[in-house]
Protein backbone atom coordinates (compact mmCIF):
# COMPACT_ATOMS: atom_id res chain seq x y z
CA UNK A 1 0.00 0.00 0.00
CA UNK A 2 1.50 3.16 -1.40
CA UNK A 3 1.68 5.63 2.08
CA UNK A 4 2.15 9.67 1.95
CA UNK A 5 3.75 11.32 4.50
CA UNK A 6 3.91 15.51 5.00
CA UNK A 7 5.80 17.34 7.67
CA UNK A 8 4.77 19.55 9.39
CA UNK A 9 1.04 18.75 9.70
CA UNK A 10 1.19 22.58 11.14
CA UNK A 11 3.95 24.90 10.42
CA UNK A 12 2.86 28.43 11.96
CA UNK A 13 5.46 31.42 10.23
CA UNK A 14 6.28 34.98 10.55
CA UNK A 15 6.49 37.06 7.48
CA UNK A 16 9.51 37.16 5.58
CA UNK A 17 10.80 34.04 6.57
CA UNK A 18 11.80 30.81 4.85
CA UNK A 19 10.40 27.39 5.27
CA UNK A 20 10.17 23.84 3.84
CA UNK A 21 7.80 21.85 3.65
CA UNK A 22 8.41 17.24 3.35
CA UNK A 23 6.61 14.80 1.35
CA UNK A 24 7.90 11.39 1.37
CA UNK A 25 6.14 8.43 -0.08
CA UNK A 26 6.80 4.89 -0.12
CA UNK A 27 6.94 3.26 -3.10
CA UNK A 28 7.90 3.87 -6.98
CA UNK A 29 6.91 6.62 -8.48
CA UNK A 30 8.07 9.47 -10.94
CA UNK A 31 5.26 11.39 -10.79
CA UNK A 32 4.36 13.66 -8.01
CA UNK A 33 1.50 16.90 -7.64
CA UNK A 34 1.22 19.99 -5.47
CA UNK A 35 -2.22 21.05 -4.21
CA UNK A 36 -3.51 24.22 -2.29
CA UNK A 37 -6.14 24.52 -0.62
CA UNK A 38 -7.60 27.54 1.02
CA UNK A 39 -10.02 27.45 4.31
CA UNK A 40 -13.26 26.12 3.08
CA UNK A 41 -12.37 25.98 -0.42
CA UNK A 42 -11.16 23.54 -2.89
CA UNK A 43 -8.17 21.80 -3.59
CA UNK A 44 -6.28 24.09 -6.62
CA UNK A 45 -3.26 22.62 -8.53
CA UNK A 46 0.17 23.92 -8.33
CA UNK A 47 2.85 22.25 -9.43
CA UNK A 48 3.15 18.38 -11.24
CA UNK A 49 6.70 16.98 -11.27
CA UNK A 50 7.40 14.37 -13.63
CA UNK A 51 10.78 13.30 -13.23
CA UNK A 52 13.93 12.67 -10.86
CA UNK A 53 14.75 16.31 -10.32
CA UNK A 54 12.53 18.07 -11.83
CA UNK A 55 11.94 21.66 -10.03
CA UNK A 56 9.33 24.29 -10.40
CA UNK A 57 8.50 27.59 -9.26
CA UNK A 58 5.69 30.20 -9.39
CA UNK A 59 6.40 33.40 -7.35
CA UNK A 60 7.25 32.57 -3.47
CA UNK A 61 6.90 28.34 -3.75
CA UNK A 62 9.65 26.35 -5.42
CA UNK A 63 8.96 22.01 -5.61
CA UNK A 64 11.28 20.04 -6.29
CA UNK A 65 11.48 15.86 -6.82
CA UNK A 66 13.80 13.18 -5.80
CA UNK A 67 12.56 9.71 -7.16
CA UNK A 68 15.94 8.33 -5.96
CA UNK A 69 14.94 9.64 -2.25
CA UNK A 70 11.07 9.27 -2.59
CA UNK A 71 10.58 12.92 -1.10
CA UNK A 72 9.59 16.00 -2.41
CA UNK A 73 9.77 19.22 -1.50
CA UNK A 74 7.73 22.80 -1.22
CA UNK A 75 9.75 25.34 -0.13
CA UNK A 76 8.93 29.14 1.05
CA UNK A 77 10.85 31.80 0.16
CA UNK A 78 10.24 34.83 2.44
CA UNK A 79 6.51 34.08 3.04
CA UNK A 80 3.70 36.55 3.06
CA UNK A 81 0.70 36.08 4.54
CA UNK A 82 -1.29 35.68 1.74
CA UNK A 83 0.04 32.35 1.55
CA UNK A 84 -1.65 30.63 4.87
CA UNK A 85 -3.91 27.85 3.16
CA UNK A 86 -3.04 23.78 3.87
CA UNK A 87 -1.03 22.34 1.20
CA UNK A 88 -1.19 18.95 -0.11
CA UNK A 89 0.92 16.36 -2.12
CA UNK A 90 -0.03 13.59 -3.96
CA UNK A 91 1.38 10.76 -6.02
CA UNK A 92 0.49 8.40 -8.21
CA UNK A 93 2.33 4.70 -9.05
CA UNK A 94 2.27 2.23 -11.79
CA UNK A 95 -0.42 0.14 -11.20
CA UNK A 96 -2.71 2.86 -9.42
CA UNK A 97 -4.83 3.39 -12.84
CA UNK A 98 -5.99 7.40 -12.37
CA UNK A 99 -5.73 7.24 -8.87
CA UNK A 100 -3.84 9.75 -6.71
CA UNK A 101 -2.93 9.09 -3.40
CA UNK A 102 -2.63 11.91 -1.29
CA UNK A 103 -0.59 13.09 1.84
CA UNK A 104 -2.20 14.31 5.15
CA UNK A 105 -1.68 18.09 4.59
CA UNK A 106 0.09 20.76 5.77
CA UNK A 107 -1.32 23.75 7.46
CA UNK A 108 0.67 26.94 7.07
CA UNK A 109 0.22 30.16 8.67
CA UNK A 110 2.30 32.88 8.12
CA UNK A 111 1.62 35.68 10.54
CA UNK A 112 2.56 39.31 9.80
CA UNK B 1 -9.92 26.12 -18.46
CA UNK B 2 -11.39 22.81 -16.83
CA UNK B 3 -14.29 23.15 -15.02
CA UNK B 4 -15.64 20.80 -12.35
CA UNK B 5 -18.87 21.57 -10.79
CA UNK B 6 -21.05 20.46 -8.40
CA UNK B 7 -24.71 20.39 -8.06
CA UNK B 8 -24.54 22.13 -4.01
CA UNK B 9 -22.05 23.86 -1.71
CA UNK B 10 -24.32 23.41 1.59
CA UNK B 11 -26.62 20.53 1.63
CA UNK B 12 -28.47 19.52 4.73
CA UNK B 13 -30.39 16.11 5.22
CA UNK B 14 -32.02 14.14 8.29
CA UNK B 15 -30.66 10.51 8.63
CA UNK B 16 -32.37 7.76 6.41
CA UNK B 17 -32.81 9.67 3.66
CA UNK B 18 -31.65 9.03 0.20
CA UNK B 19 -29.23 11.69 -0.32
CA UNK B 20 -27.52 12.36 -4.22
CA UNK B 21 -24.66 14.69 -4.90
CA UNK B 22 -23.90 15.70 -8.43
CA UNK B 23 -20.03 16.49 -10.63
CA UNK B 24 -20.49 17.26 -14.24
CA UNK B 25 -17.23 18.06 -15.80
CA UNK B 26 -16.61 19.75 -19.43
CA UNK B 27 -13.06 18.69 -20.48
CA UNK B 28 -13.80 15.39 -21.62
CA UNK B 29 -12.23 13.58 -19.30
CA UNK B 30 -12.54 9.77 -18.60
CA UNK B 31 -11.83 9.91 -14.95
CA UNK B 32 -13.84 11.08 -12.14
CA UNK B 33 -13.34 10.83 -8.61
CA UNK B 34 -15.12 11.29 -5.46
CA UNK B 35 -14.04 12.19 -1.82
CA UNK B 36 -14.61 12.92 1.35
CA UNK B 37 -12.58 15.56 3.51
CA UNK B 38 -12.68 15.29 7.37
CA UNK B 39 -10.68 17.06 9.68
CA UNK B 40 -7.41 15.65 10.56
CA UNK B 41 -7.94 12.41 8.23
CA UNK B 42 -6.94 14.41 4.80
CA UNK B 43 -9.17 13.24 1.50
CA UNK B 44 -10.21 9.69 1.52
CA UNK B 45 -11.11 7.89 -2.06
CA UNK B 46 -14.43 7.35 -2.20
CA UNK B 47 -15.04 5.76 -5.35
CA UNK B 48 -13.64 6.22 -9.22
CA UNK B 49 -14.50 5.33 -12.60
CA UNK B 50 -12.86 5.59 -15.50
CA UNK B 51 -15.51 5.12 -18.14
CA UNK B 52 -19.22 5.60 -18.91
CA UNK B 53 -20.63 3.13 -16.62
CA UNK B 54 -17.61 2.30 -14.88
CA UNK B 55 -16.61 1.97 -11.83
CA UNK B 56 -14.25 1.02 -9.04
CA UNK B 57 -14.39 1.41 -5.30
CA UNK B 58 -11.83 2.70 -3.28
CA UNK B 59 -10.77 2.94 0.01
CA UNK B 60 -13.91 3.71 1.66
CA UNK B 61 -17.19 2.61 -0.43
CA UNK B 62 -18.88 1.20 2.33
CA UNK B 63 -22.39 3.41 2.67
CA UNK B 64 -22.48 4.72 -1.09
CA UNK B 65 -23.00 4.01 -4.36
CA UNK B 66 -21.79 5.49 -7.75
CA UNK B 67 -23.84 5.68 -11.46
CA UNK B 68 -21.71 7.41 -14.50
CA UNK B 69 -24.34 7.03 -17.05
CA UNK B 70 -22.68 9.99 -19.31
CA UNK B 71 -19.25 10.71 -19.37
CA UNK B 72 -19.87 13.86 -17.83
CA UNK B 73 -21.71 13.32 -15.12
CA UNK B 74 -20.05 11.59 -11.69
CA UNK B 75 -23.13 11.30 -9.34
CA UNK B 76 -22.54 9.77 -5.57
CA UNK B 77 -25.42 8.50 -3.69
CA UNK B 78 -26.13 7.85 0.02
CA UNK B 79 -28.38 5.41 0.12
CA UNK B 80 -29.76 6.17 3.78
CA UNK B 81 -27.56 8.82 5.14
CA UNK B 82 -25.96 8.59 8.51
CA UNK B 83 -24.62 11.57 10.70
CA UNK B 84 -21.22 9.72 10.26
CA UNK B 85 -21.43 10.83 6.70
CA UNK B 86 -21.53 14.69 7.73
CA UNK B 87 -18.89 15.87 5.74
CA UNK B 88 -16.73 17.77 2.51
CA UNK B 89 -17.57 15.94 -0.59
CA UNK B 90 -15.00 16.73 -3.20
CA UNK B 91 -15.43 15.77 -6.74
CA UNK B 92 -12.43 15.52 -9.12
CA UNK B 93 -11.82 14.84 -12.76
CA UNK B 94 -8.34 13.95 -14.70
CA UNK B 95 -7.88 13.07 -18.36
CA UNK B 96 -6.36 9.65 -19.62
CA UNK B 97 -2.69 9.35 -19.12
CA UNK B 98 -1.07 11.83 -21.70
CA UNK B 99 2.54 12.86 -21.08
CA UNK B 100 2.76 10.35 -18.10
CA UNK B 101 0.23 12.68 -16.47
CA UNK B 102 -2.50 12.11 -14.48
CA UNK B 103 -3.51 15.35 -12.86
CA UNK B 104 -6.86 16.33 -10.88
CA UNK B 105 -9.05 18.85 -11.18
CA UNK B 106 -11.63 19.21 -8.44
CA UNK B 107 -14.72 21.00 -7.97
CA UNK B 108 -15.84 23.94 -5.11
CA UNK B 109 -17.02 20.96 -2.91
CA UNK B 110 -20.31 19.85 -1.05
CA UNK B 111 -20.79 20.47 2.93
CA UNK B 112 -23.63 17.85 3.81
CA UNK B 113 -24.91 17.67 7.21
CA UNK B 114 -26.63 14.79 8.40
CA UNK B 115 -28.73 15.45 11.59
Amino acid sequence: ELKVEQNPLFLSMQEGKNYTIYCNYSTTSDRLYWYRQDPGKSLESLFVLLSNGAVKQEGRLMASLDTKARLSTLHITAAVHDLSATYFCAVDWETSGSRLTFGEGTQLTVNP
Amino acid sequence: DVKVTQSSRYLVKRTGEKVFLECVQDMDHENMFWYRQDPGLGLRLIYFSYDVKMKEKGDIPEGYSVSREKKERFSLILESASTNQTSMYLCASSPPEGGGLYEQYFGPGTRLTVT
